[in-house]
């Protein structure tokens, strides 16, 4: 079974400055993607960012980056210029995956979540 | 891309009646269907996997009886709790997966959620 850790309940980032929510996994599988999706007080579930742990660079969407860590089982968000509307609860996520077949729907497993609030 | 349109919104109900939630895919065909709960300021909790045409796999300690899933069509499933009562209070979120084949076109993607209130 596998386990998502976010070590951060909450926290704070001033508008326009630089935020890293951190996520350690821990699994057994070797073929595996990792998410961050966001929820804002809407409560709609958003992904914000996608790796491959086959990938070794680190994705990044815009102002969204992560630090993948694949040998410490390491998967961080970073926000860069974070915006009023980045406000909202992240969730890191794990997803196992049986290779390059495509076939299966394996859950998502979430970690607590860390409330973040940006600041004005 | 691909939306999984989520109703009701919202639902107050009586204890002791049932409620039903749907929720449908709207440019895609959901061969699969997840069910999670959300308490208040909590991560989501897996209820339940449902796959089109066949018996939905509940998670340990959801009850099969209470929360009955369907998944009729590709495009369609629900979740209906029967004789709810206070305790079934609760943010309910369904999700789909997208794409396949390749695993740059593999995701999830979510309804907009239920809050079920029972009074």
């Amino acid at each position: 079974a596998q386990t998502v850790t976010q070590s951060q309940p909450e926290m704070s980032v001033q508008e326009a400055e630089t935020v890293t929510l951190s996520c350690t996994y821990d699994t057994s599988e070797s073929n595996y993607y990792l998410f961050w999706y966001k929820q804002p007080p809407s409560r709609q579930m958003i992904l914000v960012i996608r790796q491959e742990a086959y990938k070794q660079q680190n994705a990044t969407e815009n102002r969204f980056s992560v630090n993948f860590q694949k040998a410490a089982k390491s998967f961080s968000l970073k926000i860069s210029d974070s915006q009023l509307g980045d406000t909202a609860m992240y969730f890191c996520a794990f997803m196992k995956h049986d290779g390059y077949s495509g076939a299966g729907s394996y859950q998502l497993t979430f970690g607590k979540g860390t409330k973040l609030s940006v600041i004005p | 891309g691909a939306v999984v349109s989520q109703h009701p919104s919202r639902v107050i109900c009586k204890s002791g009646t049932s409620v039903k939630i749907e929720c449908r895919s709207l440019d895609f065909q959901a061969t699969t269907m997840f069910w999670y709960r959300q308490f208040p300021k909590k991560s989501l909790m897996l209820m339940a996997t449902s796959n089109e045409g066949s018996k939905a796999t509940y998670e340990q300690g959801v009850e099969k009886d209470k929360f009955l899933i369907n998944h009729a069509s590709l495009t369609l499933s629900t979740l209906t709790v029967t004789s709810a009562h206070p305790e079934d209070s609760s943010f309910y979120i369904c999700s789909a997966r997208v794409g396949g084949g390749y695993i740059s076109n593999y995701g999830y993607t979510f309804g907009s959620g239920t809050r079920l209130t029972v009074v």
